[in-house]
């Protein structure tokens, strides 16, 4: 089954441990970004990777770092978390990143740091 | 800065009325927008795009050039369209690299 996968889930953690969310599409998709959805705020983008080796800033970087070594795999890192990254993060895979391209969303990673 | 808005936080309707989410973009350019959905519980999911001219669960949007506008729309809300609905619009922000900006949601809730 095509699909976005995530992983955890859910992860409270307290501030300045480091983590990695981890993002992998079996679409062989080239472009994939993340999101954090907050209340009131909407989706807002992290990053985003046009292919392997090639990323950039989306509109809230700040305190988050990626990399793409794998076409199927972008994963999130939070060097050290702070309790303002308290937020559901998704991860979305398209196809090329063209304008006309559907965005597949992964199901969420719920995130606590207290 | 391209900007999606969404002036309506929460929209509530009653099964059977009609429905018009409201969304307005700021872009000089060709836009592409699209409409994303999200149910309870559920990731988010593309609901229609306004390339493909497409009625998707009885849903439309016209593309305003004038207005700079993409409402969404159904002339009959059913209670399965209770979702967060997000307009959105794609663009080229240089060279290959292409950004899709989120409208902030707006939550509707449509009543039996």
């Amino acid at each position: 089954e095509a699909q976005v996968t995530q992983n955890p889930r859910y992860l409270i953690t307290v501030t300045g441990k480091k983590l990695t969310v981890t993002c992998s599409q079996n679409m062989n998709h080239e472009y994939m970004s993340w999101y954090r959805q907050d209340p009131g705020l909407g989706l807002r983008q992290i990053y985003y990777s046009m292919n392997v080796e090639v990323t950039d800033k989306g509109d809230v970087p700040e305190g988050y770092k990626v990399s793409r070594k794998e076409k199927r795999n972008f994963p999130l890192i939070l060097e050290s978390p702070s309790p303002n990254q308290t937020s559901l993060y998704f991860c979305a895979s398209t196809p090329a990143g063209r304008g006309t391209d559907t965005q597949y969303f992964g199901p969420g990673t719920r995130l606590t740091v207290l | 800065a391209q900007r999606v808005t969404q002036p309506e936080k929460l929209l509530s309707v009653f099964k059977g009325a009609p429905v018009e989410l409201k969304c307005n973009y700021s872009y000089s350019g060709s836009p592409e927008l699209f409409w994303y959905v999200q149910y309870s519980r559920q990731r988010l999911q593309l609901l229609l795009r306004h390339i493909s001219r497409e009625s998707i669960k009885g849903f439309t949007a016209d593309l305003n050039k004038g207005e700079t506008s993409f409402h969404l729309k159904k002339p009959f809300a059913q209670e399965e369209d209770s979702a967060m609905y997000y307009c959105a619009h794609g663009f080229n922000s240089g060279g290959s690299n292409y950004k899709l900006t989120f409208g902030k949601g707006t939550l509707l809730t449509v009543n039996p």
